[in-house]
C-alpha cells in the first residue's frame, strides 16, 4: 500500500530533551515536507525536501532541524524542544511536477501529537 | 492580506443540500491549486486538483477563477459523511515544491 509512515504518532517530552519524529515513504516521491498545524492557524510548513540532499526552509524552521540522506526518509529532529513547540506533526511527499508545470499535491502520514512540558 | 484566505464557517447543512465554498489567493503567479478534506485530529487527504478548465468528480465540482483569483468547490447532493473541514492549497510559484495552505471551511452536514 502507498503511504507516508509517521513514528511516533503521540510523544510526549520535557523541555530540551532532543528529540526526531520520523517519516518514510514507499512511493519513490522526489519531495518531502514537514508541516504543523495549530488552532486558527492551519497548516504551516517547516521543511522542504526537493530530493535527496536537497532541502529547504519553510515559513516556521525556527528550532528544527531536518536531514534527506535517503529517498525514502525525511527526518524532523527537534534538539531543544520546548513547549511552543507543541503541535500536531505531519510528514507528506509527493512526486515530481511534470513538464506543464503541474503539480500533484502531497501524500500525508497520519500525524505525530507532540506535547512538551 | 494573507496568502490563502477561506470562510472558517462552519456551514451546518441539511442533507442533499448543495454547498459551495471559495477561497481567494494573493499572488497572481500561483500556478496548481487543490483542495484537501480533513476530518477531526485527521491527516489532510487531496479531494481534487483544481484545473483552469474546472474538473468534476461525482458530486464534487471545482472551478478556477484566475481574473478574481478565487478557487471554488461545490458539493451537490451532500452527504452526512461530508462533514469535515475543507483546506484550499496554492503552491508557490518560485520554482520550489512549497504550498500554501488556506485555514480550512468548517462543513457540517446534519440529518
Amino acid at each position: 500500500e502507498a503511504q507516508v509512515t509517521q513514528n511516533p504518532r503521540y510523544l510526549i517530552t520535557v523541555t530540551g530533551k532532543k528529540l526526531t519524529v520520523t517519516c518514510s515513504q514507499n512511493m519513490n516521491h522526489e519531495y518531502m515536507s514537514w508541516y504543523r498545524q495549530d488552532p486558527g492557524l492551519g497548516l504551516r510548513q517547516i521543511y522542504y525536501s526537493m530530493n535527496v540532499e536537497v532541502t529547504d526552509k519553510g515559513d516556521v524552521p525556527e528550532g528544527y532541524k531536518v536531514s534527506r540522506k535517503e529517498k525514502r526518509n525525511f527526518p524532523l529532529i527537534l534538539e531543544s524542544p520546548s513547549p511552543n513547540q507543541t503541535s500536531l506533526y505531519f510528514c507528506a511527499s509527493s512526486r515530481q511536477g511534470n513538464l506543464l508545470g503541474a503539480n500533484y499535491g502531497y501524500t500525508f502520514g497520519s500525524g505525530t501529537r507532540l506535547t512538551v512540558v | 492580506r494573507k496568502e490563502v484566505e477561506q470562510d472558517p464557517g462552519p456551514f451546518n447543512v441539511p442533507e442533499g443540500a448543495t454547498v459551495a465554498f471559495n477561497c481567494t489567493y494573493s499572488n497572481s503567479a500561483s500556478q496548481s491549486f487543490f483542495w484537501y478534506r480533513q476530518d477531526c485530529r485527521k491527516e489532510p487527504k487531496l479531494l481534487m486538483s483544481v484545473y483552469s478548465s474546472g474538473n468534476e468528480d461525482g458530486r464534487f465540482t471545482a472551478q478556477l477563477n484566475r481574473a478574481s483569483q478565487y478557487i471554488s468547490l461545490l458539493i451537490r447532493d451532500s452527504k452526512l459523511s461530508d462533514s469535515a473541514t475543507y483546506l484550499c492549497v496554492v503552491n508557490e510559484p518560485s520554482g520550489t515544491y512549497k504550498y500554501i495552505f488556506g485555514t480550512g471551511t468548517r462543513l457540517k452536514v446534519l440529518a
